[in-house]
């Protein structure tokens, strides 16, 4: 799995940055990662896809890069209902993918 | 609309098998590949394997393979998740998902599945 930090904070109105990290077979080489976002009991929501594109209907507080083998999204803006899980998702090649291992975001 | 219908939460004993599924609409089922992912209680999400309708091919995680069967109808637009032999451990939620090249950008509602004695 990706590695993620377990958990983040932030007040209303700050920004958050997740890590993912990963290795030149996954995360640093392909430009498949994505991240989605999960509530509690519901199923997880796309919101960035190849590295940092971001679908229609994502606000765009949402935003994400990638430095060699480490993804980031920042949640910019925090609002309540950002609160959730986040997991970042990698191509690690012969039609295999790859989860992070979850970063519960917490707003204080 | 585009949507993936997962078939209802299961409650199954040790040993008993069962087969999920997971319907695709609103979209041309044989162009995009469908996977399945588990989440344990409380714990995060784990791919299982991935299948390619047009031509039925099929790859499994090392973890899941020999574990579940993948496969899909494409006449009723529908894949599917079978275990043959169900074990405790096995009580999690399956999310099946759509993906194409850019990966996985739609998921079903999640199925719940139970084993126990």
């Amino acid at each position: 799995a990706l590695t993620q930090p377990r958990s983040v904070s932030g007040s209303p109105g700050q920004s958050v940055t997740i890590s993912c990290t990963g290795t030149s077979s996954d995360v640093g080489g392909y430009t498949f990662v994505s991240w989605y976002q999960q509530h509690p009991g519901k199923a997880p929501r796309l919101i960035i896809h190849d590295v940092d594109r971001r679908p229609s209907g994502v606000p765009d507080r949402f935003s994400a890069s990638r430095s060699v083998n480490t993804a980031s999204l920042t949640i910019s803006g925090l609002q309540a209902e950002d609160e959730a899980d986040y997991y970042c998702c990698s191509y690690a090649g012969t039609y295999t993918w790859v989860f992070g291992t979850g970063t519960k975001v917490t707003v204080v | 609309e585009m949507q993936l219908v997962q078939s209802g939460a299961e409650v199954k004993k040790p040993g008993e098998s069962l087969k999920i599924s997971c319907k695709g609409s609103g979209y041309t089922f044989t162009n995009y590949w469908i996977g399945w992912v588990r989440q344990m209680p409380g714990k995060g999400l784990e791919w299982m394997g991935i299948i390619y309708p047009r031509d039925s091919d099929t790859r499994y995680s090392p973890s899941f393979q020999g574990q579940v069967t993948i496969s899909a109808d494409n006449s009723i637009t529908t894949a599917y998740l079978q275990w043959t032999s169900l074990k405790a451990s096995d009580t999690a939620m399956y999310f099946c998902v759509r993906g194409g090249v850019a990966g996985i950008d739609s998921w079903g509602q999640g199925a719940l599945v139970t084993v126990s004695s």
